[in-house]
């Protein structure tokens, strides 16, 4: 059974910082890696999709990495700023199950001005 | 090209009456999930279906649950009898087809129960 498990659960900084939120699951066997944004009350806004054969993806401040024979996976955002506060989600699909996608719990982010 | 579009945004219900979402798939997209998000917890897998079939609900609760994906028309949510319990964001999904597609989420249903 593919669990999806995301460290910090919560975690503060200053503006400005770099970062990186750690993503790790159980079953190697996944066809893609998917990190979310979700902000208070609203719907998942999706920041990056890595495939199974990628190792990473970028777009803009933010670069995700896949290892997949170890199950992990890094979120990187460069020079946070405020308006990156938001839970981040990383989320797995794969075959164990049969296609559905598995969430993390999430990382509640929080950069003070 | 929509995207996945689920209506009501925001839905109030009794203890004990039925709640109906709807979501509406991509076009294109014939394979549609359904998840929950209890207040401050991850989403939880509940089901997995195409047209007319039910493919995966090892997530559905036993009782009051159900779910459908007609020929004609969007997918439904379906809770009987709702508890205070029950109260929570429901978001769909849909992907062109199973296997390494990437799923498209919607907006949500955020149900609550007074």
């Amino acid at each position: 059974k593919q669990e999806v498990t995301q460290i910090p659960a919560a975690l503060s900084v200053p503006e400005g910082e770099n970062l990186v939120l750690n993503c790790s699951f159980t079953d190697s066997a996944i066809y893609n890696l998917q990190w979310f944004r979700q902000d208070p009350g609203k719907g998942l806004t999706s920041l990056l999709l890595i495939q199974s054969s990628q190792r990473e993806q970028t777009s803009g401040r933010l670069n995700a990495s896949l290892d997949k024979s170890s199950g992990r996976s890094t979120l990187y955002i460069a020079a946070s700023q405020p308006g990156d506060s938001a839970t981040y989600l990383c989320a797995v699909s794969g075959d164990t199950g049969g296609f559905k996608t598995i969430f993390g719990a999430g990382t509640r982010l929080f950069v003070k001005a | 090209n929509a995207g996945v579009m689920q209506n009501p945004r925001h839905l109030v219900r009794r203890r004990g009456q039925e709640a109906r979402l709807r979501c509406s798939p991509m076009k294109g997209h014939s394979h549609v999930y359904w998840y929950r998000q209890l207040p401050e917890e991850g989403l939880k897998f509940m089901v997995y279906l195409q047209k007319e079939n039910i493919i995966d609900e090892s997530g559905m609760p036993k009782e009051r649950f159900s779910a459908e994906f007609p020929k004609e028309g969007p997918s439904i949510l379906r809770i009987q009898q709702v508890v205070r319990g029950d109260s929570a964001a429901y978001f769909c999904a849909s992907s062109r087809t199973g296997e390494n597609t990437e799923a498209f989420f919607g907006q949500g249903t955020r149900l609550t129960v007074v």
